[in-house]
Parts: C-alpha cells; sequence; structure tokens
C-alpha cells in the first residue's frame, strides 16, 4: 500500500544532541513537507521541497535542518540550537498540481529531557 | 499575513446530531481550503478539499461550504457518530507556493 512512513514514533533527547526524524513516501510525490504541532495549537510549517535537491524555509525554520537527496526522502534533523524542541512532528507529501491534497504520515513525538 | 481562526475550540454532541463546524480567514485570496481529521496521537487525514471557485464539496455525511466574500468556511457534519470523534482542522492555501496555513482545530466529542 502506497503511504507515507515515519520513524521513530517515538524519541527522547538530551538537550545539546542532534537529531534526525525520517520520513519515507512511495506515493511517487513530488512535494514534501515538515510541520510542527504544539498542544492545543495548528500546524506550523518547518520546511518543504517542491522537487529532489530543492526546498525552502517555512515559519518556523530555526534550529532545523533538511536534504532532499532523493525524491521518496526528506528527513529532518532537529539541531541544539532550537531552544523548544519538544513537540509532535509531521510529515507530509503532495503532487505539485492544483489540488495539492496533503498526505501525512502517522508522526513522530519528540521529547527533550 | 493569513491567520486561520476555528471557534469553537471544543465541542460535545449527543449522537445523530447535525453539526457545523466553523473556519475563518482574515485574507480572502486563497487558492483552495482544506478540511482535515486528526485521531489523537495520528496525523491527520483530508476529509474535503474546496477550490476557490467552487461554493462546496461533499463526502458521504460531510459537506464543506467557502464563502470567500465573508471569509468563512463550514464542515456539516450528518447524523454524528461516535466515530466522527477526532479533531477536526482547515488550513488555506494562498498561492502556488504549496504552503498551507492550519487554523488551532475543533474537537470534538460525539456522545453515545
Amino acid at each position: 500500500d502506497g503511504g507515507i512512513t515515519q520513524s521513530p514514533k517515538y524519541l527522547f533527547r538530551k538537550e545539546g544532541q542532534n537529531v534526525t526524524l525520517s520520513c519515507e513516501q512511495n506515493l511517487n510525490h513530488d512535494a514534501m513537507y515538515w510541520y510542527r504541532q504544539d498542544p492545543g495549537q495548528g500546524l506550523r510549517l518547518i520546511y518543504y521541497s517542491q522537487i529532489v535537491n530543492d526546498f525552502q524555509k517555512g515559519d518556523i525554520a530555526e534550529g532545523y535542518s533538511v536534504s532532499r537527496e532523493k525524491k521518496e526522502s526528506f528527513p529532518l534533523t532537529v539541531t541544539s540550537a532550537q531552544k523548544n524542541p519538544t513537540a509532535f512532528y509531521l510529515c507530509a507529501s503532495s503532487y505539485r498540481d492544483g489540488a495539492n491534497v496533503l498526505t501525512f504520515g502517522a508522526g513522530s513525538r519528540l521529547t527533550v529531557l | 499575513k493569513q491567520e486561520v481562526t476555528q471557534i469553537p475550540a471544543a465541542l460535545s454532541v449527543p449522537e445523530g446530531e447535525n453539526l457545523v463546524l466553523n473556519c475563518s480567514f482574515t485574507d480572502s485570496a486563497i487558492y483552495n481550503l482544506q478540511w482535515f481529521r486528526q485521531d489523537p496521537g495520528k496525523g491527520l487525514t483530508s476529509l474535503l478539499l474546496i477550490q476557490s471557485s467552487q461554493r462546496e464539496q461533499t463526502s458521504g455525511r460531510l459537506n464543506a461550504s467557502l464563502d470567500k466574500s465573508s471569509g468563512r468556511s463550514t464542515l456539516y457534519i450528518a447524523a454524528s457518530q461516535p466515530g466522527d470523534s477526532a479533531t477536526y482542522l482547515c488550513a488555506s492555501r494562498m498561492d502556488s507556493s504549496y504552503k498551507l496555513i492550519f487554523g488551532s482545530g475543533t474537537r470534538l466529542l460525539v456522545r453515545p
């Protein structure tokens, strides 16, 4: 079945450590996105990529980095520069068409100890 | 800058009731508007997408409307069921950049 796989589902990190969240899709989608969700809030865009080897900053990119070396993969690194990284992270993908209907992964919950 | 608001933040209704969830946005120059469902601790599932040229979209018991002039969209759920309990989020897309601006969601509880 086609879909988006995020891993790990739960992750604990000590302060000062970098962590990388994985996002893989087999939907043949061109565009991929990373969102952050905090309790009681909507999703905020961290980074997005419309094609391989290209990505743009979203609204809250500081302290995060991404790469898009393959169409299927869009990993997110949460660096030690991110001051409040504890959150629920959601990856999504879509075709580059007018509808732009997003398909989401199940999410990764990051907790900083 | 586009702002998307959903009120109320939480709603509790008895099973079988018809209900309306509200979404308002400040900039009417939207490209499209989407409604999503999110179960606790899970990702989002797309329910309906309305293009800027459309007034409404229907899928089963769900009907979403769009009124750009008033900056509002509504999601109508007919004959609600306990399985409809979830958080419902709306999101507007402003242009061809593929960025979505999300509301904070309405948490719906349908009581048996």
